[in-house]
């Protein structure tokens, strides 16, 4: 079975722009979590998405959101882009939304805003 | 934001050598996660712990869940050069507001000399 997939693998923006990732989850994960990691750190919670719906926010600003499609894939879209967004953004899948499954990461997108 | 106390920050060792690493918070835990990620890569799930003193191996590497549910080791034993990386510590925090929150600690980067 295919990992986690996220798209696209690397993206140069500048100061100010929008930007959309994209993540497609394990085949019959239905939970789809979003990371932000800083190089030299370990990954940041942003966000969890089940059955469509948001379940939980990290402290991140209003500038970044989520979706989930029915198919259970997701975006996360970043507004207003800061040079301190550069970052490796990880999508996570797990089977349900439960603290007892793990949680599967893809591969990243990274991301340099100049 | 929130991360758990993780040490060593590095490590060097010779090939052949046993590694032990582990992780501390002030907050509980229900889940401790192990997982290890290269250069350019997202980081790949090695083990999952769900009891408190639960002691699981998966091949060379053997980890633990403490008691107090606050902390965790990893070992791993007779390296070889394919564990070059990165290693993280991930706790899953109890079942709150609808989240499936992973928190990391900051890593531990192995490098073995032949």
């Amino acid at each position: 079975d295919a990992g986690v997939t996220q798209s696209p693998t690397h993206l140069i923006k500048t100061r100010g722009q929008h930007v959309t990732l994209r993540c497609s989850p394990i085949s019959g994960h239905k939970s789809v979590s979003w990371y932000q990691q800083v190089l030299g750190q370990g990954p940041q919670f942003i966000f969890q998405y089940y059955e469509k719906e948001e379940r939980g926010r990290g402290n991140f600003p209003d500038r970044f959101s989520a979706r989930q499609f029915p198919n259970y894939s997701s975006e996360l879209n970043v507004n207003a882009l800061l040079l301190g967004d550069s970052a490796l953004y990880l999508c996570a899948s797990s089977r349900s939304r439960e603290a007892s499954y793990e949680q599967y990461f893809g591969p990243g997108t990274r991301l340099t805003v100049t | 934001g929130q991360q758990l106390n993780q040490s060593p920050q590095s490590m060097f060792i010779q090939e052949g050598e046993d590694v032990s690493m582990n992780c501390t918070s002030s907050s509980i835990f229900n889940t401790w996660l192990w997982y290890k990620q290269d250069p350019g890569e997202g980081p790949v799930l090695l083990i999952a712990l769900y009891k408190a003193g639960e002691l699981t191996s998966n091949g060379r590497l053997t980890a633990q869940f403490g008691i107090t549910r606050k902390d965790s080791f990893l070992n791993i034993s007779a390296s070889i050069p394919s564990d070059v990386g990165i290693y993280f510590c991930a706790g899953q925090q109890p079942f709150i507001q609808g989240a499936q929150k992973l928190v990391f600690g900051q890593g531990t980067r192995l490098t073995i000399n032949p």
